[in-house]
C-alpha cells in the first residue's frame, strides 16, 4: 500500500523568508508522480507543483521548488520569498497509474503554513 | 481557461434525506474523481471514473453511489444522510495518460459544502 506522510502539522514563516515543507512516501512502485496542492482558507484545491519520479531534475515553478530524493522517498517543497497569500494548508500527494483502469491518488494529512507579516 | 464546475456550492439537508452532487469536468477530460474532506481533515478518496466506467473505489459508503455520464459529467448520489456526512465534497478531473509518459494531473473543482442537520 502507498502512504504519504507529512510530519509537520503546522509551520510559520516570516514574510519574504524561505520555508521548506516535508513529505515522505512509501511505495514499491518505480513509476509514479508526486504533487503539492495548496488549500487556502477559501478551501479551493490548487495545484502548486508536480514531479515525475523518472525525472531526476527537481521541478520548479517560480518561487516554488521541490527537493525530490527518490532513494529516500522524500519530496519536500521549498517556498522562497514567502508572501502573505501563501498562507494555506499544503497537501503532498502521490499518484500511481493502474494499467488500463486509471490512477490511484493518495494525499498526506497536510501542513498548515502561516506567513507572518 | 475552463475549470471544473461543481453544483450546488452549498447544500443543507436533514438526516435520512438524499442529496445529489454534480460535477462537470474540464472539457476533454475523461477522468473524474470524488473526494470527501471533513473539517480539519485531508481529502479522502471516494471513487473515480474513467471513460464512464468506475476505475477505482476508495472509502465510499454503501449509501453513496456515483456515475459518469456520456458527456463525462458525474453525479454523486448520497442517501440516508447522516450527521457525519457533513463535509466538503470535491470533484477533480484529469486527462488520462494511460499508456503514455505524461502526468495525469488532477484539477479540482471549488467543492460542494454539504451540511446535514
Amino acid at each position: 500500500a502507498q502512504t504519504v506522510t507529512q510530519s509537520q502539522p503546522e509551520m510559520s514563516v516570516q514574510e519574504a523568508e524561505t520555508v521548506t515543507l516535508s513529505c515522505t512516501y512509501d511505495t514499491s512502485e518505480n513509476n509514479y508522480y508526486l504533487f503539492w496542492y495548496k488549500q487556502p482558507p477559501s478551501r479551493q484545491m490548487i495545484l502548486v507543483i508536480r514531479q515525475e519520479a523518472y525525472k531526476q531534475q527537481n521541478a520548479t515553478e517560480n518561487r516554488f521548488s521541490v527537493n525530490f530524493q527518490k532513494a529516500a522517498k522524500s519530496f519536500s517543497l521549498k517556498i522562497s520569498d514567502s508572501q502573505l497569500g501563501d498562507t494555506a494548508m499544503y497537501f503532498c500527494a502521490f499518484m500511481r497509474t493502474l494499467t488500463n483502469t486509471g490512477n490511484q491518488f493518495y494525499f498526506g494529512t497536510g501542513t498548515s503554513l502561516t506567513v507572518i507579516p | 481557461a475552463a475549470g471544473v464546475i461543481q453544483s450546488p456550492r452549498h447544500l443543507i439537508k436533514e438526516k435520512r434525506e438524499t442529496a445529489t452532487l454534480k460535477c462537470y469536468p474540464i472539457p476533454r477530460h475523461d477522468t473524474v474523481y470524488w473526494y470527501q474532506q471533513g473539517p480539519g481533515q485531508d481529502p479522502q478518496f471516494l471513487i473515480s471514473f474513467y471513460e464512464k466506467m468506475q476505475s477505482d473505489k476508495g472509502s465510499i459508503p454503501d449509501r453513496f453511489s456515483a456515475q459518469q455520464f456520456s458527456d463525462y459529467h458525474s453525479e454523486l448520489n448520497m442517501s440516508s444522510l447522516e450527521l457525519g456526512d457533513s463535509a466538503l465534497y470535491f470533484c477533480a478531473s484529469s486527462v488520462s495518460t494511460i499508456g503514455t509518459s505524461g502526468i495525469d494531473t488532477q484539477y479540482f473543482g471549488p467543492g460542494t459544502r454539504l451540511t446535514v442537520l
